[in-house]
């Protein structure tokens, strides 16, 4: 079973719309929790990096939060663009080791 | 900025050929690492290397090996391709070294479509 799950597996949403991604997961020990965009056909490129003692951090319109309690992560993106449809990655690593865990994507289409 | 380039987009094989998929870093990073992306997963580590010369075991390395003679190239290497090894594969790199490699940020490259026919 992953140690990340992702929810909703896609979503469809009007441009100028908000919208909410999920990560939660059961890694442990845990070290830090990344969100990365990964436009189709390409590499993923880093939105944020959040450790233990963060629990919001954004990058432009996008804001993550954690909640390390819970193991849980959102990803919101405000007033969405074209631009913004890819896949998101949730992507959480372990204290003392180099091994990462990679959730499945949520992918994100962006309609005129 | 950094930069990560994978020598080939697209390629296409028979079973059975060796294949070389070649990953280049411009940042004098210590960790390089090979991804396989399959739809419905998560990536899944295939190799990691965090000097020259030296490397550590992903979740997948069955079928595969890899290379790292110079610090800024990590070659991934299929010795005798499998249909099941049709993927996309993205090399990525990072700092800090081995002691804090789950901490520093991953630049990843744009991927290598690999069809084994």
């Amino acid at each position: 079973k992953n140690q990340v799950e992702q929810s909703p597996q896609s979503l469809i949403i009007l441009e100028g719309k908000n919208c909410t991604l999920q990560c939660n997961y059961t890694v442990s020990p845990f070290s830090n929790l990344r969100w990365y965009k990964q436009d189709t056909g390409r590499g993923p490129v880093s939105l944020t990096i959040m450790t233990f003692s963060e629990n919001t951090k954004s990058n432009g319109r996008y804001t993550a939060t954690l909640d390390a309690d819970t193991k849980q992560s959102s990803l919101h993106i405000t007033a969405s663009q074209l631009s913004d449809s890819a896949s998101y990655i949730c992507v959480v690593s372990r204290s003392n080791d180099y091994k990462l865990s990679f959730g499945a994507g949520t992918t994100v289409t962006v309609r005129a | 900025d950094v930069k990560v380039t994978q020598s080939s987009r697209y390629l296409v094989k028979r079973t059975g050929e060796k294949v070389f998929l070649e990953c280049v870093q411009d940042m004098d990073h210590e960790n390089m690492f090979w991804y396989r992306q399959d739809p419905g997963l998560g990536l899944r580590l295939i190799y990691f290397s965090y000097d020259v010369k030296m490397k550590e075991k992903g979740d997948i390395p069955e079928g595969y090996s890899v290379s790292r003679e110079k610090k800024e190239r990590f070659s991934l290497i299929l010795e005798s391709a499998s249909t099941n090894q049709t993927s996309m594969y993205l090399c990525a790199s990072s700092n800090p070294g081995l002691a804090e490699a789950n901490t520093g940020e991953l630049f990843f490259g744009e991927g290598s479509r690999l069809t084994v026919l």
